[in-house]
């Protein structure tokens, strides 16, 4: 079947330690995203990439880092800059259909990070 | 800002009755998406509309757009008690914009049996 896969659910993490989150698609989807939702609120936009080697800043990039050296895979990394990472985390991919195409998404399940 | 703002921010109705959530945004849009959130789980696309159409259907979902009021509203019909969910709505700017999307922060929406 095809869809996301984020990898783990459920992380614990020490204060000055970086994690990596996984996202895994299958969907030979072009654009991948990452979120971050704090509870009772929206979703915020880390970071997005449309294209394999190419990545953009959302509009809550700092603390964290991604990479894109394969179609199929965009790793989050929160690195120990990120002042309050506790959080929910979700990945998203999307097919590339053109500036006036549809652009819809597909969520992964998630990974809650919590930071101890 | 390309974020939508749902409305209201929480919505609490009986089984059987209908819901009636709400959406505004600031830009031109190319089309608007609906999804939906199941505590603790990632979204899912229910329903797109573009900017060129006034209403869609899509089972119980009826889903209408005004482009002059820059506005949109999901009505759910006959809601069951596994509607309960957030409802989180997505604008898709037009001309030239990235592929990215931007989330408020939802409806949520409690459907009591």
């Amino acid at each position: 079947d095809g869809g996301i896969t984020q990898s783990p659910k459920y992380l614990f993490r020490k204060e000055g330690q970086n994690v990596t989150l996984s996202c895994e698609q299958n969907l030979n989807h072009d654009a991948m995203y990452w979120y971050r939702q704090d509870p009772g609120q929206g979703l915020r936009l880390i970071y997005y990439s449309q294209i394999v080697n190419d990545f953009q800043k959302g509009d809550i990039a700092e603390g964290y880092s991604v990479s894109r050296e394969k179609k199929e895979s965009f790793p989050l990394t929160v690195t120990s800059a990120q002042k309050n990472p506790t959080a929910f985390y979700l990945c998203a991919s999307s097919m590339w259909t053109g500036q006036s195409g549809a652009n819809v998404l597909t969520f992964g399940a998630g990974s809650r990070l919590t930071v101890l | 800002s390309q974020q939508g703002e749902e409305d209201p921010q929480a919505l609490s109705i009986q089984e059987g009755e209908n819901a009636t959530m709400n959406c505004s945004y600031k830009t031109s849009i190319n089309n608007l998406q609906w999804y939906r959130q199941n505590s603790g789980r990632g979204l899912v696309h229910l329903i797109l509309i573009r900017s060129n159409e006034r209403e869609k259907h899509s089972g119980r979902l009826r889903v209408t757009l005004d482009t002059s009021k820059k506005s949109s509203s999901l009505l759910i019909t006959a809601s069951r008690a596994a509607d309960t969910a957030s409802y989180f709505c997505a604008p898709r700017r037009g001309g030239g914009a990235t592929n990215k999307l931007i989330f408020g922060t939802g409806t949520l929406l409690a459907v009591q049996p």
